[in-house]
């Protein structure tokens, strides 16, 4: 699986969007990305994947660059609700998830 | 979405004791399903890949006598650790992709938190 960078933490203020970037420069043509978040002490939720083209969920926009290199998760009304760690994961379909370290997004009122 | 459910959702046992821990796919029927093990303040590990009918897949380190996985059913992986010790006390966690839609989402247990005294 390619590996991705994403900055450990990041702070939103609450009603702003927040973006999470993802760097995945040697994704694969069949890698998919996908986006995930853990609150404390609970399972990894899914939020949203992509291929190649952009998606929108009632959770979150995902906006995939042209050469694919790069993400950005984009919660668009932030709230306290939604601190928690973001992974960005890159993986071929049916393959495992491998979790890296994730970023820590803190949501402030 | 899918749920998937993990019992309990906490256990403390004594050292030397045997813990098992099941995940259910309660919607939906799972070929494959996994196992994560957290430890405080780092990520997910991933310990095993669990296929229903056939011997599970360990991770590299991962001790595939101490960690016991079956898969017997399209809904149903249990994870045992045998002869726990101290340092398995962690936060496992499973997951579970539905049959035949291997291009979507995995979904997660709760997790369970094993504390072994």
């Amino acid at each position: 699986d390619a590996k991705t960078t994403q900055p450990p933490s990041m702070d939103c203020a609450e009603g702003r969007a927040a973006n999470l970037p993802c760097n995945h420069s040697t994704i694969s043509g069949n890698e998919y990305v996908y986006w995930y978040r853990q609150i404390h002490s609970q399972g990894p939720q899914y939020i949203i994947h992509g291929l190649k083209n952009n998606e929108t969920n009632e959770m979150a926009s995902l906006i995939i660059t042209e050469d694919r290199k790069s993400s950005t998760l984009i919660l668009p009304h932030a709230t306290l609700r939604d601190t928690a760690v973001y992974y960005c994961i890159v993986r071929v379909a049916g393959d495992k998830l491998v979790f890296g370290a994730g970023t820590i997004l803190r949501v402030k009122s | 979405g899918a749920v998937v459910s993990q019992h309990p959702s906490w256990v403390i046992c004594k050292s030397g004791t045997s813990v098992k821990i099941e995940c259910r796919s309660l919607d939906f029927q799972a070929t494959t399903m996994f196992w994560y093990r957290q430890f405080p303040k780092q990520s997910l590990m991933l310990m095993a890949t669990s296929n229903e009918g056939s011997k599970a897949t360990y991770e590299q380190g991962v001790e595939k006598d101490k960690f016991l996985i079956n898969h017997a059913s399209l809904t149903l992986s249990t994870l045992t650790v045998t002869s726990a010790h101290p340092e398995d006390s962690s936060f496992y966690i499973c997951s579970a992709r539905e049959a035949r839609r291997i291009n979507t989402e995995a979904f997660f247990g709760q997790g369970t938190r094993l504390t072994v005294v």
